[in-house]
């Protein structure tokens, strides 16, 4: 089982709908999770960080967590076209002296006008 | 607020030759990561510093693998022998000690290696 677990898509929506994006994780130590986008060729960009159970909204994205059941999710509401990219899903999980961050393999998303 | 920045962007190297990549954090930054990411995959973790010490390493870093940051501000990393299977985007991120946000990692552009 692998730790951080993204269905790979691609995840085609059309423009001005919600994409929505799951990802589940097997550590139960987790306690800070995030959301990035990368278009192709291109670094991460972090979009959402997420510590606490419930919703975090932040313009056009909505991250959820659900600790008890080890899920976390990202809308994306009013989808665009620049919106398509993939999307990565990031754990830390609390350690001693660890700060990594481990990552999901990504969802493409694209976006169809 | 500049960026994280990464040098060079792209590199193409022989195989069995060394190569150095390079490294500049968000300047108030203290923490310092380098990820390793080949296609259709997630980044993955090769190591860690706060300031100057190296606290984690990865065992992804095999021996040929090396990485400082001598003064706790910019940091290289090195590969020796390179092989074709080191070929992948190399990904450097920083992230602050302290503040609301101590854990959020902002990655720089990446250095793209190919070994021919």
């Amino acid at each position: 089982q692998k730790e951080v677990e993204q269905n790979s898509g691609p995840l085609s929506v059309p423009e001005g709908a919600i994409a929505s994006l799951n990802c589940t994780y097997s550590d139960r130590g987790s306690q800070s999770f995030f959301w990035y986008r990368q278009y192709s060729g291109k670094s991460p960009e972090l979009i959402m960080s997420i510590y606490s159970n419930g919703d975090k909204e932040d313009g056009r994205f909505t991250a959820q967590l659900n600790k008890a059941s080890q899920y976390v999710s990202l809308l994306i509401r009013d989808s665009q076209p620049s919106d398509s990219a993939t999307y990565l899903c990031a754990v830390k999980v609390i350690k001693a002296a660890g700060n990594k961050l481990t990552f999901g393999g990504g969802t493409r998303v694209l976006v169809k006008p | 607020d500049t960026g994280v920045s990464q040098d060079p962007r792209h590199k193409i190297t022989k195989r069995g030759q060394n190569v150095t990549f390079r490294c500049d954090p968000i300047s108030e930054h203290n923490r310092l990561y380098w990820y390793r990411q080949t296609l259709g995959q997630g980044p993955e973790f090769l190591t860690y510093f706060q300031n100057e010490a190296q606290l984690e390493k990865s065992r992804l870093l095999s021996d040929r693998f090396s990485a400082e940051r001598p003064k706790g501000s910019f940091s290289t990393l090195e590969i020796q022998r390179t092989e074709q299977g080191d070929s992948a985007m190399y990904l450097c991120a920083s992230s602050p000690q302290l503040g609301t946000k101590p854990y959020e990692q902002y990655f720089g552009p990446g250095t793209r290696l190919t070994v021919t």
